[in-house]
């Protein structure tokens, strides 16, 4: 079993839905987490972060924890067909130094249509 | 704005001959830096920790010969693919944390074509 589980899609959403985006994780431990969004042949470039269980919302994403069951999801109102791209999710149990790379999951592609 | 540089972007070598990619902290010192590589359709899969000062730490089928990590500085470091063969034909990509507790930030990405 991978520790980031996360569905590859593709999923395909008319433009002005509310798509969400979901990852689930075995480690318990783990505590910070990243949604990043990946165009074709670009590196990933970070949309949300947060630590521990809880929403954060920035513009038209918002992004949710929830320790207790092990599952994270971003939600992304009002969808643009620029939404298109790969969103991965990540996570990590230790950000302190930063000498410890992220679990990512498999990363999930979204197809927003005119 | 971009917090991680990679150059090149893109790069097409033939095989046999070696080359190498740099990845830069544009306003942060990065003791550590991360080096992945990306198949099509896949996520990223990490090959190896880049120490600086000290050896990378190598994941566990990477070949540490043929994938040369320097550190060599607290905002630069550079993987060397050697003696290159089209199976090594991916997207590299490099990532560093800026500070203590907050995000990682990656790299715009090197596609190499091994011909």
């Amino acid at each position: 079993q991978k520790e980031v589980e996360q569905d590859p899609g593709p999923l395909s959403v008319p433009e002005g839905a509310i798509v969400s985006l979901n990852c689930t994780y075995s480690n318990s431990a783990f505590q910070y987490f990243m949604w990043y969004r990946q165009y074709s042949r670009k590196g990933p470039e970070l949309l949300m972060y947060t630590y521990s269980s809880g929403n954060k919302e920035d513009g038209r994403f918002t992004a949710q924890v929830d320790k207790s069951s092990k599952y994270i999801s971003l939600f992304i109102r009002d969808s643009q067909p620029s939404d298109s791209a790969t969103y991965l999710c990540a996570m990590n149990d230790y950000m302190d130094t930063g000498r410890r790379a992220l679990t990512f999951g498999s990363g999930t592609r979204l197809q927003v249509q005119p | 704005g971009a917090v991680v540089s990679q150059h090149p972007s893109r790069v097409i070598c033939k095989s046999g001959t070696s080359v190498k990619i740099e990845c830069r902290s544009l306003d942060f010192q990065a003791t550590t830096m991360f080096w992945y590589r990306q198949f099509p359709k896949q996520s990223l899969m990490l090959m190896a920790t880049s120490n600086e000062g000290s050896k990378a730490t190598y994941e566990q089928g990477v070949e540490k010969d043929k994938f040369l990590i320097n550190h060599a500085s607290l905002t630069l470091s550079t993987l060397t693919v050697t003696s290159a063969h089209p199976e090594d034909s991916s997207f590299y990509i490099c990532s560093a944390q800026r500070q203590v507790n907050t995000e990682a930030f990656f790299g715009q990405g090197t596609r190499l074509t091994v011909v």
